[in-house]
């Protein structure tokens, strides 16, 4: 088993849907959950990350964690076309000298007009 | 505004020569890395570097090779290319401490070997 599990899609939206994207997750030592997003041909970019359980809210987007189920997962509401893209997420153990998150293979996401 | 810049966004190579690829970062990060991502296998660390002339090897790096000479600048060398890796090869880079969950990635070198 794959220490990050995250279905690659691809997944296609409407315009204007609420989208839920998601990981688990294998490790408990897991600390900080992130989230990338990937534009075509393009290198992925920071979108959010968390530290530790619960929500976090920036705009449309919410990232949830659930450390008890080993769970994480990305919302985006009103979805729109310029969200089209692909969503990695990356989680790291934390701790001194840890600094190589694990990624996800990718959600390819479609938003379509 | 912080950036990460890769030598090359295309590249076609012949199977059995020596490539060169190339990273560079302007934000004094002390943390560099090489992945390859391929469709259905994601991002894959190939090697990484924590400070110059220090190398570690990541989850595949059996053809590759890596120097880190200056601070800025993390290379990533194919010693004999080989069609399989045909692929898209990321340059990211992160700072040491608190804030190292983040990386930087450069735009990618799509290498297509023949």
């Amino acid at each position: 088993q794959k220490e990050v599990e995250q279905d690659p899609g691809p997944l296609s939206v409407p315009e204007g849907a609420i989208v839920s994207l998601n990981c688990t997750y294998s490790n408990s030592a897991f600390q900080y959950f992130m989230w990338y997003r990937q534009y075509s041909r393009k290198g992925p970019e920071l979108l959010m990350y968390t530290y530790s359980s619960g929500n976090k809210e920036d705009g449309r987007f919410t990232a949830q964690v659930d450390k008890s189920s080993k769970y994480i997962s990305l919302f985006i509401r009103d979805s729109q076309p310029s969200d089209s893209a692909t969503y990695l997420c990356a989680i790291l153990k934390g701790g001194g000298g840890s600094y190589i998150p694990t990624f996800g293979r990718g959600t390819s996401l479609i938003v379509h007009p | 505004d912080v950036k990460v810049t890769q030598s090359s966004r295309y590249l076609v190579k012949r199977t059995g020569e020596k490539v060169f690829l190339e990273c560079v970062q302007d934000m004094d990060h002390e943390n560099m890395f090489w992945y390859r991502q391929d469709p259905g296998l994601g991002l894959r660390l190939i090697y990484f570097s924590y400070d110059v002339k220090m190398k570690e090897k990541g989850d595949i790096p059996e053809g590759y090779s890596v120097s880190r000479e200056k601070k800025e600048r993390f290379s990533l060398i194919l010693e004999s290319a080989s069609t399989n890796q045909t692929s898209m090869y990321l340059c990211a880079s992160s700072q040491s401490g608190g804030a190292s969950y983040e990386q930087y990635f450069g735009p990618g070198t799509r290498l297509t070997v023949t």
